[in-house]
């Protein structure tokens, strides 16, 4: 059992070029989420997806877009990646929002630098 | 919105307690999760308190008190392999999660 797995597990990448970040699920979880985590702020969500063909914009959406064609993949693209997009990237999945116990299961994390 | 606050490090001894605090301001509260992070991994779910009271899980117990915007995980019997960051974590209205800055807990010897 995978559970989740994310796609790179790190990442350099120069300034103003396109990256797509790949998460993959097997849990067969209706909800999925993408966090970036920073030194002293913690997890900040970024976008989200309740089921497949909907998503949500999080608290720091700006610079990043999303889709979800499917209940099992949920890729996190940078258009123009800046600098400040240098963080870890977090993966998590849970059963249907809105339901008592869905709790948030994480991926690994990929590790983007901006150059 | 929500405003979390818990403490940026504590230290302690292998086999004693640890109390990690975490205090909320919320616009809407639908539970509250406590998650367990190693350096350089994931975060992995500890524990979820909905209702006021204790909830206990063999060495680690949540504490919740809804009217006080207040909890905390008590870590008992503490063991190296509990040094890692601790994330408190609370859901609100729209089942969206809001997480602390995290609590470095380091164990020693």
């Amino acid at each position: 059992i995978a559970g989740i797995t994310q796609a790179p597990t790190s990442q350099i990448l120069a300034a103003g070029r396109r990256m797509t970040l790949r998460c993959t699920q097997d849990m067969r979880h209706n909800a999925m989420y993408w966090y970036r985590q920073d030194l002293g702020l913690g997890l900040r969500l970024i976008h989200y997806s309740n089921t497949a063909g909907t998503t949500g914009k999080g608290e720091v959406p700006d610079g990043y877009s999303v889709s979800r064609a499917n209940t099992d993949d949920f890729p996190l693209t940078l258009a123009s990646a800046v600098p400040s997009q240098t963080s870890v990237y977090f993966c998590a999945s849970s059963g249907t929002a809105g339901t008592g116990t869905d709790t948030q299961y994480f991926g690994p994390g990929t590790r983007l630098t901006v150059l | 919105g929500q405003n979390i606050d818990q403490p940026t490090e504590m230290t302690a001894t292998e086999g004693a307690i640890v109390q990690i605090n975490c205090t909320y301001q919320t616009s809407g509260f639908n539970g509250l999760f406590w998650y367990q992070q190693h350096a350089g991994e994931a975060p992995t779910f500890l524990s979820y308190n909905v209702l006021d009271g204790l909830e206990e899980k063999g060495r680690f117990s949540s504490f919740l008190s809804r009217s006080k915007g207040y909890s905390y995980l008590l870590l008992k019997e503490l063991q190296m392999k509990d040094s890692a960051s601790y994330l408190c974590a609370v859901r609100d209205a729209d089942y969206k999660l809001s997480f602390g800055a995290g609590t470095t807990v380091t164990v020693r010897a």
